[in-house]
């Protein structure tokens, strides 16, 4: 056990609908980072946040946002979802912003968009 | 268990046998890489990482070289066990940035 969960393991969802996927970063840690790996992509980074505030923005979809709660744990929501969302989407925390010293990864969602 | 499915370069080796896994990476201003493992179902999983400032680290049965030169990146594995099967990438950030950018992973394939 990483220490960082996600929740939940699997999900199976209809195009055109919104899902919301969650993570607990390791206690103490104030980063949490959003990373999406597909079958042709590998591991993309989508977003992070540091103890409530967006830090970093990849390249992530507008139809897609996130949020960090003041007790850290963070929601990442995919909307209008299309065939090509499926994928497993990781979660990191970190007790920095800066360098990921301690960079741990949770064991992730499958999403499958039917 | 579940995989990826990318088409990844893989890597055949006899258990007891040295492995070398290696990576280029793109961007000359990075300056802090990490390899990670991962198996089938879960999260990557932190193996070994290196500052620009070095060439090479040492961990326990694990060495990453680094070649800024030609912007190359190693991990050798000593003694491979079939515990070893797994994903490997290797992955860097730019200006100390808590953001990674992964390569595209190698598949470590152990034959008992």
């Amino acid at each position: 056990d990483s220490g960082v969960t996600q929740t939940p393991k699997h999900l199976i969802t209809a195009t055109g609908q919104r899902v919301t996927l969650r993570c607990s970063p390791r206690s103490g840690d104030l980063s949490v980072y959003w990373y999406q790996q597909s079958l042709d992509q590998g591991l993309q980074f989508l977003i992070q946040y540091y103890n409530g505030e967006e830090r970093a923005k990849g390249n992530i979809l507008e139809r897609f946002s996130a949020q960090q709660f003041p007790d850290l744990h963070s929601e990442l929501n995919l909307s209008s979802l299309e065939l090509g969302d499926s994928a497993l989407y990781f979660c990191a925390s970190s007790a920095t912003a800066g360098l990921p010293y301690g960079y741990t990864f949770g064991s992730g969602t499958r999403l499958t968009v039917v | 268990g579940e995989s990826v499915g990318l088409h990844l370069p893989t890597l055949s080796v006899q258990e007891g046998d040295n492995s070398i896994i290696n990576c280029a990476y793109s961007n000359s201003a990075s300056d802090y890489f990490i390899w990670y493992k991962q198996e089938s179902g879960k999260g990557p999983q932190f193996i070994i990482d290196i500052r620009s400032n070095m060439d090479k680290r040492q961990g326990q049965r694990v060495t990453v070289l680094l070649n800024k030169t030609v912007k190359h990146l190693s991990l050798q594995i000593a003694a491979t066990q079939p515990g070893d099967s797994a994903v490997y990438f290797c992955a860097e950030t730019v200006n100390q940035g808590g953001k990674l950018i992964f390569g595209q992973g190698t598949e470590l394939s152990v034959k008992p």
